[in-house]
């Protein structure tokens, strides 16, 4: 069985950017969630995706976006990066609407 | 507004010492108490989930209890291999998860 699996690992963009962090999701889960953890913070949710559809969403602006695709993986995009996007972004997948969460390692980015 | 508060904020114990982490919450439709481990630079990992008041559980030195305001994780003899950031998170009735800050606890040999 394998765990949710993230890329890039590490990332540095220039503000103004646009940005795309992928997610593979573990084997046999249909629902992903996306988090945005600020050092010292804990995560904070961004949004969900269920069958290639959104159905949750936290307080971020609509600059961050997704996808979900048919084999379940997801990309976050996020355009006109800000210095305050800078963050470790997790992505978690589960089966259904259960809230047990298999977190992946995370993509750390940078934005100078 | 669902809330999730975790303190102490930081926590150093002696080896062996027993101490317990508090996790107080707010939370619409509780539908789940989530305990995760994360270390630095890594994802957190699961730990438990607690659905009702006067619900435990036990892995190894960890036991995590729930109660209708807070949730405790007590760990008892802490080994230094328990550092770690340890991260409480309800889930609400609109499938969320709200975390809490963390407690980062260092257990000195």
């Amino acid at each position: 069985e394998t765990g949710v699996t993230q890329s890039p690992t590490h990332l540095i963009k220039t503000r103004g950017q646009q940005v795309t962090l992928r997610c593979s999701s573990q084997s046999g889960h249909n629902t992903v969630s996306w988090y945005q953890q600020a050092l010292g913070q804990g995560p904070q949710f961004i949004f969900q995706y269920y069958r290639e559809e959104e159905n949750g969403r936290g307080n971020f602006p609509p600059r961050f976006s997704g996808l979900q695709f048919p084999n379940y993986s997801s990309e976050l995009n996020v355009n006109a990066l800000e210095l305050d996007d800078s963050a470790l972004y997790l992505c978690a997948s589960s089966w259904g609407d259960g809230q047990d969460y298999t977190f992946g390692s995370g993509t750390r980015l940078t934005v100078v | 507004e669902d809330q999730v508060t975790q303190s102490p904020e930081a926590l150093r114990l002696q080896e062996g010492e027993s101490s317990s982490l508090n996790c107080s919450y707010t939370v619409s439709g509780l539908r789940g108490l989530f305990w995760y481990r994360q270390d630095p630079g890594k994802g957190p990992e699961f730990l438990f989930t607690l659905y009702s008041a006067g619900e435990e559980k036990e892995k190894e030195r960890l036991k995590a209890t729930l109660t209708k305001k807070e949730s405790f994780l007590h760990i008892t003899a802490p080994k230094p291999e328990d550092s770690a950031t340890y991260l409480c998170a309800g889930g609400n009735r609109d499938d969320k998860i709200i975390f809490g800050k963390g407690t980062r606890l260092h257990i000195l040999p």
